[in-house]
């Protein structure tokens, strides 16, 4: 079983609808993340959760929110979805205290808004 | 600002080396992450450096100079599925990982 999924994996949505991306994770980990890619761009950070208390922006927050509802999980939702925010998005956990911050990613879940 | 640079793009032959460099301007540093990508799948773990010199991992290299702050994957015997994008990421004074945009590495026969 993979250690870090992602669902949906794909998704088509219209411009205004409200969606939730979900993460679940059973490495332990307590430090989440959300990235989106765009081609050419590399990735960029959303959010970051380091423990279920813990929510953090990162570099584009702007048009997201995310819910640490345990430590297996952290959700991305897009309040009213436009078309710029088609890309292909990953989360991702890592632990400092084991494994010097190694990043291990999700799958990706694609997203297109029409 | 923080910044991390790599060529965009780069093409080599099957069984060949290629080197794969990175600079980067970060505040702080606690390590350097290489991370491979193929087309449209998750990026995964490759190395990491936090003390200058060279780390081998059977056919993949990756050497930090931290004076310079430069970093550079070598890639060995290159097969056809070395085909990817290649990830350099810096580990700054806020434990923030820093992405480079990528390298993507086209293989030709």
């Amino acid at each position: 079983d993979a250690d870090v999924t992602q669902t949906p994996r794909n998704r088509i949505t219209k411009t205004g609808k409200r969606i939730m991306l979900e993460c679940s994770q059973t490495k332990g980990h307590d430090r989440m993340y959300w990235y989106r890619q765009d081609p050419g761009l590399g990735l960029r950070l959303i959010y970051y959760s380091f423990d279920v208390k813990d929510i953090n922006k990162g570099e584009i927050s702007d048009g997201y929110s995310v819910s640490r509802q345990a430590q297996a999980k952290f959700s991305l939702s897009l309040e009213s979805a436009i078309p710029n925010q088609t890309a292909l998005y990953f989360c991702a956990t890592s632990d400092l205290r084991t494994d010097q911050e190694t990043q291990y990613f999700g799958p990706g879940t694609r997203l297109l808004v029409l | 600002g923080q910044n991390i640079d790599q060529p965009t793009e780069m093409t080599a032959t099957e069984g060949a080396i290629v080197q794969i460099n990175c600079t980067y301007q970060t505040s702080g540093f606690n390590g350097l992450f290489w991370y491979q990508q193929h087309a449209g799948e998750a990026p995964t773990f490759l190395s990491y450096n936090v003390l200058d010199g060279l780390e081998e991992k059977g056919r993949f290299s990756s050497f930090l100079s931290r004076s310079k702050g430069y970093s550079y994957l070598l890639l060995k015997e290159l097969q056809m599925k070395d085909s990817a994008s290649y990830l350099c990421a810096v580990l700054d004074s806020n434990y923030q990982l820093i992405w480079g945009a990528g390298t993507k590495l086209i293989i030709k026969p």
